[in-house]
């Protein structure tokens, strides 16, 4: 089974500042990969996900993340934060490595990034 | 096109009530789930539906039940409500491709439920 390990449960940022919030993960196959973020009060919505295609992966709202095999990490970043991206984000990794993956999948713990103006 | 639905919105039980939340989704998905979230803890999987007809424990199912009524819909059950059970509750529907394709999950907007 696969496990996602989100390195700090609070990060704060200044308002134009780069956004790192880190996640690594445990696969004993190429895993998919995902990151959500949730506001106060919401649901979740997908802000990017790998898919083997390439490891550089662009989504929404200006993030990106880089899967690093070797460091089995897949981290996310912005370059400038801002006001609205104060939210909770989850990295999740399918839970068993299928050819549907429909068995669900397995979410850090989540990291609350908070701007500060 | 409403996505995830969920209902209710807001719940509290008395300890040993029973209540059934629903879910629905219009996308035509095959899957659907059940997650918890609570605290510090990220979301856990309690209950999936690979497609219409079947439906497997997930991570935490203990005191839970599914339903999979149709393609579109899938209730979780609580037969006995307990303070520990006291979390946001969300469902979650994907699409699911064969053949090593990536998917993601569309998540509704959540049941808060509250067991006193």
């Amino acid at each position: 089974a696969q496990s996602v390990t989100q390195l700090g449960s609070h990060v704060s940022v200044s308002e134009g500042a780069l956004v790192l919030l880190r996640c690594n993960y445990s696969s004993s196959v190429p895993p998919y990969l995902f990151w959500y973020v949730q506001y106060p009060n919401q649901g979740l919505q997908l802000l990017l996900k790998y898919t083997s295609a390439a490891t550089l992966v662009k989504g929404i709202n200006g993030f990106e993340a880089e899967f690093k095999k070797s460091e089995t990490s897949f981290h996310l970043t912005k370059p400038s934060a801002h006001m609205s991206d104060a939210a909770e984000y989850f990295c999740a990794v399918t839970r068993h490595y299928s050819g549907g993956g429909a068995d669900g999948l397995t979410f850090g713990k989540g990291t609350h990034l908070i701007i500060q103006p | 096109n409403a996505g995830v639905t969920q209902t209710p919105k807001f719940q509290v039980l008395k300890t040993g009530q029973s209540m059934t939340l629903q879910c629905a989704q219009d996308m035509n998905h095959n899957s659907m789930y059940w997650y918890r979230q609570d605290p510090g803890m990220g979301l856990r999987l309690i209950y999936y539906s690979a497609s219409e007809g079947t439906t497997d424990k997930g991570e935490v199912p203990n005191g839970y039940n599914v339903s999979r009524l149709n393609k579109r819909e899938f209730s979780l059950r609580l037969e006995s409500a307990a303070p520990s059970q006291t979390s946001v509750y969300f469902c979650a529907s994907s699409a699911v491709r064969w053949g090593g394709e990536s998917y993601e999950q569309y998540f509704g907007p959540g049941t808060r439920l509250t067991v006193t």
